[in-house]
């Protein structure tokens, strides 16, 4: 079973509606969180943080669930420039910092 | 530059041939990562440096794959006899800070994309 699960989706969305991601992650000694954006043929980029209590920035939100390990990523009136790939990230705390990616989530954003 | 700078971008090479991929990190950063980034999938982690030193090589898929960081700065991911697997997206990365540290935001390089023919 890998470590950080995800679905690949595509998610196909109109723009303007709110759409939700979950990941699921195995290690339940991991300590910190994290969702990337990736653009195509791009690097992935730092999108949040995700804290035990929940945080939002802007339109997106990350929410962590330890006693059942997963994190979510909620993005509301969603516009076309959010077609990206959400990577799943997840830190162990051990060597190498421990970041453990997941496949990543493909969403595409539609006029 | 401002950011990690990997080259070559794209490297097209023939089975069997030796690949060397650079990577400048972002000045005064301490910690270096290398991932691999197959096709639909995410990074899948190779090695770590903490300055000079090779911390982590467990990611290391086999002894064809050698990374070294000799003055701590720029750094060069070698694959000797490259096969079809190899083909891939490499992916460098930066810290400031050093592996653990509180809110160390990790910098992505655009990635030096092999394709083995």
């Amino acid at each position: 079973r890998k470590e950080v699960e995800q679905d690949p989706g595509p998610f196909n969305v109109p723009e303007g509606a709110t759409v939700a991601f979950n990941c699921t992650y195995s290690n339940s000694a991991s300590q910190s969180f994290f969702w990337y954006r990736q653009d195509c043929r791009k690097e992935p980029k730092l999108l949040m943080s995700v804290y035990s209590s929940g945080n939002e920035d802007g339109r997106f939100t990350a929410q962590l669930n330890r006693a059942s390990q997963y994190i979510s990523l909620l993005i509301r009136d969603s516009k076309l420039s959010d077609s990206a790939t959400y990577l799943c990230v997840v830190r162990t705390g051990g060597g190498a910092d421990g970041l453990t990616f997941g496949k990543g989530t493909h969403l595409i954003i539609q006029p | 530059g401002a950011g990690v700078s990997q080259s070559p971008r794209y490297k097209v090479a023939k089975r069997g041939q030796d690949v060397a991929l650079r990577c400048d990190p972002i000045s005064g950063h301490v910690s270096l990562f290398w991932y691999q980034q197959a096709l639909g999938q995410g990074p899948e982690f190779l090695t770590y440096f903490q300055n000079e030193a090779q911390l982590d090589k467990s990611g290391l898929p086999s002894d064809r794959f050698f990374a070294e960081r000799p003055e701590g700065s720029v750094s060069t991911l070698k694959i000797q006899r490259t096969q079809q697997e190899d083909s891939a997206v490499y992916l460098c990365a930066s810290s400031l800070a050093l592996v653990g540290a509180s809110g160390n935001t990790i910098y992505f390089g655009e990635g030096s994309w092999l394709t083995v023919v």
